[in-house]
C-alpha cells in the first residue's frame, strides 16, 4: 500500500497568514494527488485534484503543487472559513490511501 | 447535478452483517469511466477507503478488511450496495459513498472523488 504522510499534523495560524501543508507519498504517484477540506461535522470537500488543478468554485487562494512523492497545499491568505482539517489522497492505485490529516486552527 | 445518499442501519450488533445502500442521481453507472466508491471515517479519525465499483463491474477492495467486503451495483435502480460481514465495534464510523471522477474514461489517469454523499453513522455495539 502507498503510505501518505502529511506534515504538520496540526497548525495554528492567523487570518491573513500564508500556510503550506506538505504531503509525502511512500512511492512515486506522478500527479495522482488530491486535497480535501473537512470542517467539523461536515462532509469532505474537494479542493485540488491532479496535484494542481483547482476544483470549480474553490477560492483562488488555494493552490496545489508537486509531483512524484512530494506535494504541497498552499493557502495564500487565510480566511476565517479556512480553519478545518485537510487531507491529501493518492489515487495512483488501490487501495486508495489518505494522509492522516492536518488540523488548521486559529492562533 | 450529481447527488449521492447513503442509507442503512444506525446500530448493528457485533458479528452481524452490515448492508449499506448508496442511491445516486445525475449520472449513470453504465457510462464508461464512471465509478462509485465507499469510504469511512471513525469518530475523530482519518478517512479510510473501502471499495470501488466501475461501470464495467470491475471491483476493487481494501485488502486490510480481509475479504469482509462485497460491493455490487444495480444500474437500473441507480444504486450501489456495500456489505460488510462480521462487524466489530472498531467498524463504528461514518460511511460515505462517493462519485469517482476523472478527465478521461480510461483507467490509469488521475481521478478524484466528487461529490460525496452526506454520510451515514453506523454504530457497532451490543
Amino acid at each position: 500500500d502507498i503510505q501518505m504522510t502529511q506534515s504538520p499534523s496540526s497548525l495554528s495560524a492567523s487570518v491573513g497568514d500564508r500556510v503550506t501543508i506538505t504531503c509525502r507519498a511512500s512511492q512515486s504517484i506522478s500527479n495522482f494527488l488530491n486535497w480535501y477540506q473537512q470542517k467539523p461535522g461536515k462532509v469532505p470537500d474537494l479542493l485540488i485534484y491532479a496535484a494542481s488543478s483547482l476544483q470549480s468554485g474553490v477560492p483562488s487562494r488555494f493552490s496545489g503543487s508537486g509531483s512524484g512523492t512530494e506535494f504541497t497545499l498552499t493557502i495564500s491568505s487565510l480566511q476565517p472559513e479556512d480553519f478545518a482539517t485537510y487531507y491529501c489522497q493518492q489515487s495512483y492505485n488501490t487501495p486508495i490511501t489518505f494522509g492522516q490529516g492536518t488540523r488548521l486552527e486559529i492562533k | 447535478q450529481i447527488t449521492l445518499k447513503e442509507s442503512g442501519p444506525t446500530l448493528v450488533k457485533p458479528t452481524q452483517t452490515l448492508t449499506l445502500t448508496c442511491t445516486f442521481s445525475g449520472f449513470s453507472l453504465s457510462t464508461s469511466g464512471v465509478g462509485v466508491g465507499w469510504l469511512r471515517q471513525p469518530p475523530g479519525k482519518a478517512l479510510e477507503w473501502l471499495a470501488l465499483i466501475y461501470w464495467d463491474d470491475d471491483k476493487r477492495y481494501n485488502a486490510s478488511l480481509k475479504n469482509r467486503l462485497t460491493i455490487t451495483k444495480d444500474t437500473s435502480k441507480n444504486q450501489v450496495v456495500l456489505t460488510m460481514t462480521n462487524v466489530d465495534p472498531v467498524d463504528t464510523a461514518t460511511y460515505y459513498c462517493v462519485h469517482r471522477q476523472a478527465n478521461s474514461m480510461v483507467r490509469g489517469v488521475p481521478n478524484w472523488y466528487d461529490p460525496w454523499g452526506q454520510g451515514t453513522l453506523v454504530i457497532v455495539s451490543t
